[in-house]
């Protein structure tokens, strides 16, 4: 298993501004990834944080929007920019300690005024 | 795409009473997961399925990976309050058993009176 740290745990935020959610570690993993939770909505995958390289993004989410940062393999942050009301949700956190296992951080409860 | 279907979405049941839901896909998976998320955390992980057939627990909840590969149950005996939260089925699509893309199911909400 892995214990990851994920703050802020939430935060409520004006229109256009932007937010940095860091996510850190207990032991070095390859695999870290963002999901984002509508309200009352399952889990879709952001992207996978490589670390040493540029991140990789699913369909319908892209760098600009979205920047991700992977320095080491202990810590990665993802950055909501430029936020709007639709921004309103739930940022995870995970990594794969094994294959299909995802261990989750508790999770970024973000609010857009 | 692949899709996973849960149900039932939300239940609300007595404290003690045994609880099932299901989940199923118009495609085969190859492993199947349940997670379970309670109020303000991320989801954890409660059983892993990897074969056809396959019965595991975990303390009171069992869970089965359907023989046609296109579902699997979670059951809960015993309810206790502390059950309550969402509980998410998923799995790696295809053959390819990569987990950086699991498809997940939308979730049964459970509520336990005590």
């Amino acid at each position: 298993s892995a214990v990851i740290s994920q703050k802020p745990s939430r935060d409520i935020c004006q229109r256009g501004t932007s937010l940095t959610i860091q996510c850190q570690v207990d032991s070095q993993v390859t695999m870290m990834f963002w999901y984002r939770q509508q309200p009352g909505q399952s889990l879709t995958l952001i992207a996978t944080a490589n670390q040493g390289s540029e991140a990789t993004y699913e369909s319908g989410f892209v760098i600009d929007k979205f920047p991700i940062s992977r320095p080491n393999l202990t810590f990665s942050t993802l950055t909501v920019s430029n936020m709007s009301p639709e921004d309103s949700s739930i940022y995870l956190c995970s990594v794969a300690v094994s294959l299909e296992k995802l261990f989750f951080g508790s999770g970024t409860q973000l609010s857009v005024l | 795409g692949q899709q996973l279907n849960q149900s039932p979405q939300s239940m609300f049941i007595q404290e003690g009473e045994d609880v099932s839901m299901n989940c199923t896909s118009s495609s085969i998976f190859n492993t199947w997961l349940w997670y379970k998320q309670d109020p303000g955390e991320g989801p954890v992980l409660l059983i892993a399925l990897y074969k056809a057939g396959e019965l595991t627990s975990n303390g009171r909840l069992t869970a089965q990976f359907g023989i046609t590969r296109k579902d699997s149950f979670l059951n809960i005996s015993a309810s206790i309050p502390s059950d309550v939260g969402i509980y998410f089925c998923a799995g790696p699509p295809g053959n390819a058993g990569n987990n950086r893309k699991l498809i997940w199911g939308l979730g049964t909400s459970l509520a336990v009176n005590p």
